[in-house]
């Protein structure tokens, strides 16, 4: 079983609606990720979170406004999106490691989020 | 960027063969390279992974295999069962990162049939 939560499973929004995906890890890791996940596709990473602060933004539109209120929680708000965001929106959490050396992503089962 | 390929697409094994994956990367400085397996309708999970200072690594019937000369590491899975059917995804760190920030492969659908 996954440690890394996230809600809802699925959503289902139109292109004028506010909504947010939820993630929650309580392995007390310090980084915790967004990626976004088309069909037949492999991960795309989107945002990461260290120690609470935003670390990377891959150039991400401002339709998505990710948040960390905490080291345990990762939000990701959504507002005005487009029928080409539907997606498989992946949470991941990671611990720091040593200088230099990455650490093990654990992924969330995802939310699957279809915009009409 | 790190840039990572992955062969085949799709591979078909009989149950109880071998299934063999191979990756290549660009980038030399890269020195963590985990493999994700994801069922349908799930998330990615860790089924092994291997540094740079390491050639070998196995996990009962799960073997990785990493040549940094090379720059190519490959996924050897043993007496295949039907519920090693899934997409399996290998993937570089960034080098020198302290971050999560991996570069994925485009993934093997990998079918067992019984």
């Amino acid at each position: 079983d996954t440690e890394v939560t996230q809600t809802p499973k699925h959503l289902v929004m139109g292109m004028t609606n506010k909504k947010s995906l939820k993630c929650e890890q309580h392995m007390g890791h310090r980084a915790m990720y967004w990626y976004k996940q088309k069909a037949k596709k492999p991960p795309e990473l989107m945002f990461v979170y260290s120690y609470e602060k935003l670390s990377i933004n891959e150039s991400v539109p401002s339709r998505f406004s990710p948040e960390c209120p905490n080291s345990s929680l990762l939000n990701l708000h959504l507002h005005a999106l487009q029928p080409e965001d539907s997606a498989l929106y992946l949470c991941a959490s990671s611990q720091e490691q040593a200088a230099g050396q990455t650490g093990e992503l654990f992924f969330g089962e995802g939310s699957r989020l279809t915009v009409l | 960027g790190e840039n990572v390929e992955q062969h085949p697409s799709t591979l078909s094994v009989q149950e109880g063969d071998s299934a063999v994956i191979k990756c290549t990367y660009s980038d030399s400085a890269s020195n963590y390279f985990p493999w994700y397996k994801q069922e349908l309708g799930k998330g990615p999970q860790l089924i092994i992974d291997i540094r740079s200072n390491v050639g070998e690594k196995k996990d009962q019937r799960i073997a990785v295999t990493l040549n940094k000369t090379a720059k190519h590491f490959s996924l050897h899975i043993t007496e295949t069962q039907p519920e090693d059917s899934a997409v399996y995804f290998c993937a570089a760190s960034e080098g020198g990162s302290t971050l999560g920030r991996l570069y994925f492969g485009r993934g093997t659908q990998l079918t067992v049939w019984p």
